[in-house]
């Protein structure tokens, strides 16, 4: 059974520049949550999707975007970097009903 | 929404020793999970304990739903149980509601 992988490991940006980062879901999982963790915090909720719509979202301006693709894998979309986006982001997925969330290595976005 | 709490935020153990690291949450919850965070990012899942006990290993958590609160037991510390413990909840939403975590450091 293959974990949750996220890639690219590492991301340097420029303010204003835009970003996407990936990731594939746990086999037999369908829904992929977002969250981002800024240094010495917890994570924090950016949102979830099942079935390729968003059905959670957390307090995240608009220019966080994603996508949940078929095979569940998905992409988180940020526009118009600011320099506070810097963080480690996070994937999570799971299969509805069976509660418990398995995380993947996550993307560490430096903005710059 | 709901309120995660972590105590201590900071323990500093000598290898071999015990220790608890509590969570308390401010609502009723159908999701609870413990997480280790190693030096590269990743949340490993501990424990999957919206209330009951489990153990595995050294580790062993307790939830007392109907009081909000878990408690992650570590025995007989070793180095690499260094990094951050997270407890995470989950009530009626989709999101899991971390606290801002427990930083462990075992010495040699």
């Amino acid at each position: 059974e293959t974990g949750v992988t996220q890639s690219p490991t590492h991301l340097i940006k420029t303010r204003g520049q835009q970003v996407t980062l990936r990731c594939s879901s746990q086999s037999g999982h369908n829904t992929v949550s977002w969250y981002q963790q800024a240094l010495g915090q917890g994570p924090q909720f950016i949102f979830q999707y099942y079935r390729e719509e968003e059905n959670g979202r957390g307090n995240f301006p608009p220019r966080f975007s994603g996508l949940q693709f078929p095979n569940y894998s998905s992409e988180l979309n940020v526009n118009a970097l600011e320099l506070d986006d810097s963080a480690l982001y996070l994937c999570a997925s799971s299969f509805t009903g069976s509660n418990g969330y398995t995380f993947g290595s996550g993307t560490r976005l430096t903005v710059v | 929404g709901i309120q995660v709490e972590q105590s201590p935020p900071d323990l500093i153990l000598q290898e071999g020793a015990n220790s608890t690291l509590r969570c308390n949450f401010s609502d009723s919850v159908n999701n609870l999970q413990w997480f280790h965070q190693n030096p590269w990012g990743q949340l490993i899942n501990l424990f999957y304990i919206p209330s009951g006990t489990k153990q595995n290993g050294r580790l062993s958590a307790t939830t007392v739903a109907t009081e909000r609160y878990s408690l992650l037991y570590i025995s007989s510390s070793q180095t690499t149980d260094s990094g951050v413990y997270f407890c995470a909840v989950q009530g009626g939403s989709e999101k899991l509601v971390f606290g801002k975590g427990t930083k462990l450091t075992v010495n040699p």
